[in-house]
């Protein structure tokens, strides 16, 4: 089952422009990851928050996580054509099977030039 | 140095007929997983090995699928029997150790049952 949920599902901006993508989850995490993935291949791993982390940068990627709410989101700055893709939102459970992702759906970022 | 690799990229076969899909995880990784997409399923997990034993069979879907690792390293993905809703792209990813570890994935390969 999956238990990330991104939000939106697609989302169309011009080159330059900012992009937010969101995230949801359900249960208890270790951490939290988001990913890449281009025409529907492999997946590029971007960042890695865990649990007691509220914000981290890398490049023009900022993430966020708010554990009280269960949501993570995803900004790039400064967006370039390149940067069209599927982004994913993967949660690594506290406890239990905490070696597995469990994906969400993806959000579908097309950066217009 | 070299990320995962997957072969075959694609694979194109009958129903009925097995396949077996090889990932080539990066070197010293002692963890690997199997994953697949589908259109209507998103991404699943299906198989989890820590060195040659694979603790987690949980996510394979049916005993059709079986899994296994040698030498620490290289890992089958054997699929008896393919049905057309096996097709999918079936991701391969690698680890340094266990739990929460950051996963590199391979390309993939894209199965397709007809």
């Amino acid at each position: 089952s999956q238990q990330g949920e991104e939000d939106p599902q697609a989302l169309s901006i011009q080159e330059g422009e900012n992009a937010t993508m969101n995230c949801s989850y359900k249960t208890s995490i270790n951490n939290l990851q988001w990913y890449r993935q281009n025409s529907g291949r492999g997946l590029v791993h971007l960042i890695l928050i865990r649990s007691n982390e509220r914000e981290k940068h890398s490049g023009r990627l900022r993430v966020t996580l708010d554990t009280s709410k269960k949501s993570s989101s995803l900004l790039i700055t400064a967006s370039r054509a390149a940067d069209t893709a599927s982004y994913f939102c993967a949660t690594v459970q506290l406890g239990g099977s905490n070696y597995k992702l469990t994906f969400g759906k993806g959000t579908l970022l097309t950066v217009n030039p | 140095g070299a990320g995962v690799s997957q072969s075959p990229s694609n694979k194109v076969t009958e129903k009925g007929k097995d396949v077996e899909l090889r990932c080539d995880p990066i070197s010293g990784h002692t963890a690997l997983y199997w994953y697949r997409q589908s259109l209507g399923q998103g991404l699943e997990f299906l198989i989890y090995f820590q060195g040659n034993s694979a603790p987690d069979k949980s996510g394979l879907p049916s005993d059709r699928f079986s899994a296994e690792r040698t030498g620490g390293s290289v890992s089958t993905l054997t699929i008896q029997r393919t049905q057309q809703e096996d097709s999918a792209v079936y991701l391969c990813a690698s680890s340094p150790g266990l739990a929460s570890d950051t996963q590199y994935f391979g390309p993939g390969t894209r199965l397709t049952v007809l």
